[in-house]
């Protein structure tokens, strides 16, 4: 069956760390990936995509992903993150439909 | 810039009541999505239209629920007999036509708790 994995469920750093949150699926042939965020309070927001070529993504707000195929992984990353980026962020992969399947989540916690 | 809009943002019903939920997308996107989502959990996807056809649906959507989209711009969420079970937030999404049509635009969400 199609899934989206996030191991990381809350990651707690301090200001100018650097970010890395792990993104795997299974899908078979054709993918498509989205990192969305959900800033406290707000709704989901699209941070970057990945469709096809360079598999290193940038998004909005300094944050890039890199898709990595043997590995079916899109891991999310940031060199130095700030308190303005805690938040709960979410992988999501569609393939060959319009349906995204979610992975759980992760609870992301910058402290100043 | 007006984004994907959903009325109430908050239900709280007794079990065994209807409820309808209300998504505006975003105009001029021809696609339109329902998620489901709980505590500790991403999104999960229900169903979704394109203009005014149900084209998908998930397994999750029983046959309690029922989604219309009957002039291909807003869309409702009916869920009937409610059960302590559906106690969510219901996601709306849209997507445009064309070359970005796989980017999902979401809205704020309605908070259901049955009781």
């Amino acid at each position: 069956a199609q899934s989206v994995s996030q191991h990381n469920h809350h990651v707690i750093l301090s200001e100018a760390a650097s970010l890395e949150l792990g993104c795997n699926y299974s899908y078979g042939g054709t993918v498509n990936l989205f990192w969305y965020v959900q800033y406290p309070g707000q709704h989901l927001q699209l941070l970057l995509k990945y469709f096809s070529g360079d598999p290193l993504v940038k998004g909005i707000k300094g944050f890039e992903a890199e898709f990595i195929k043997s590995k079916f992984s899109f891991n999310l990353r940031k060199p130095s993150v700030q308190w303005s980026d805690t938040a709960e962020y979410f992988c999501a992969a569609t393939s060959g439909t319009y349906k995204y399947i979610f992975g759980t989540g992760t609870r992301l916690k910058v402290l100043a | 810039d007006t984004g994907v809009s959903q009325n109430p943002r908050h239900k709280i019903t007794k079990r065994g009541q209807n409820v309808t939920f209300r998504c505006d997308p975003i105009s001029e996107h021809n696609r339109l999505y329902w998620y489901r989502q709980t505590l500790g959990q991403g999104p999960e996807f229900l169903t979704y239209f394109q203009n005014e056809a149900q084209l998908e649906k998930s397994r999750l959507l029983s046959d309690r629920f029922s989604a219309e989209r009957p002039k291909g711009s807003f869309s409702t969420l009916e869920i009937q007999r409610t059960e302590q079970g559906d106690s969510a937030m219901y996601l709306c999404a849209s997507s445009p036509a064309g070359p970005r049509n796989l980017e999902q635009y979401f809205g704020p969400g309605t908070r259901l708790t049955v009781t």
